[in-house]
């Protein structure tokens, strides 16, 4: 089974430049996740998402931030305008969602460094 | 907001000592997950714990869920330097949100 695919793998823009990300989750997954990891800490949740609608973005900047998932499938985050301090990993799950469990399944991660 | 705080936030041993690290929260979980994370790579999930005061053992870790079900703790036997990582508890609160705690980041010197 094919895991959580991300890309790209890295990205370095400067700072106010915009920047994309997309994600793909294992089939059969109807629950996505999007993540801010900043270097030493762990990851913070900035979007879920079940099937094409949004279930959490309270921790989403949405200022400069946003995120879809038009078929339910396939997600694009954007940062729009970057600032430094955006310069982290970002992660995407997925989950099968039993009740009370939600077991997640990372990919890789993009590492966006803003300079 | 439910924090999840993890103990130490830093620890190198040398290859064949045990050691345990420590998750805690003042909330209780519905459930909690532990995560391994390797550099350049997205966590992996371990194991899930949902029973207070469940034990699971895979190969030489062992994990264990406090009988309050509010702390966990991972013990590895005998560490091994492919045990290096960043180890992440992440707690299951009433309304399903996962929460990572701080993070341990283990370090096995050959």
């Amino acid at each position: 089974e094919a895991g959580v695919a991300q890309s790209p793998r890295y990205k370095i823009i400067e700072k106010r430049q915009s920047v994309a990300f997309w994600c793909n989750p294992i089939s059969g997954h109807a629950t996505l996740y999007w993540y801010q990891q900043i270097l030493g800490q762990g990851p913070k949740l900035l979007i879920q998402f079940q099937n094409n609608g949004v279930v959490d973005d309270s921790q989403l900047p949405k200022d400069r931030f946003s995120a879809e998932r038009l078929k339910g499938v396939d997600s694009t985050l954007k940062i729009q305008p970057a600032k430094l301090e955006d310069s982290a990993v970002y992660l995407c799950a997925s989950s099968p969602h039993r009740t009370g469990v939600n077991e997640q399944y990372f990919g890789p991660g993009t590492r966006l460094t803003v300079t | 907001t439910q924090l999840l705080e993890q103990s130490p936030q830093f620890l190198s041993i040398q290859e064949g000592e045990n050691l345990t690290v420590y998750c805690n929260s003042s909330s209780v979980f519905s459930s909690l997950q532990w995560y391994r994370q390797e550099p350049g790579e997205g966590p992996v999930l371990l194991v899930t714990v949902v029973t207070g005061g469940e034990v699971k053992k895979l190969k030489r870790l062992t994990f264990q869920f406090g009988d309050a079900r509010k702390d966990s703790s991972l013990h590895i036997t005998a560490a091994q330097p492919g045990d290096t990582g960043l180890y992440l508890c992440a707690g299951v609160f009433g309304n399903e949100k996962l929460t990572f705690g701080t993070g341990t980041r283990l370090t096995i010197i050959p």
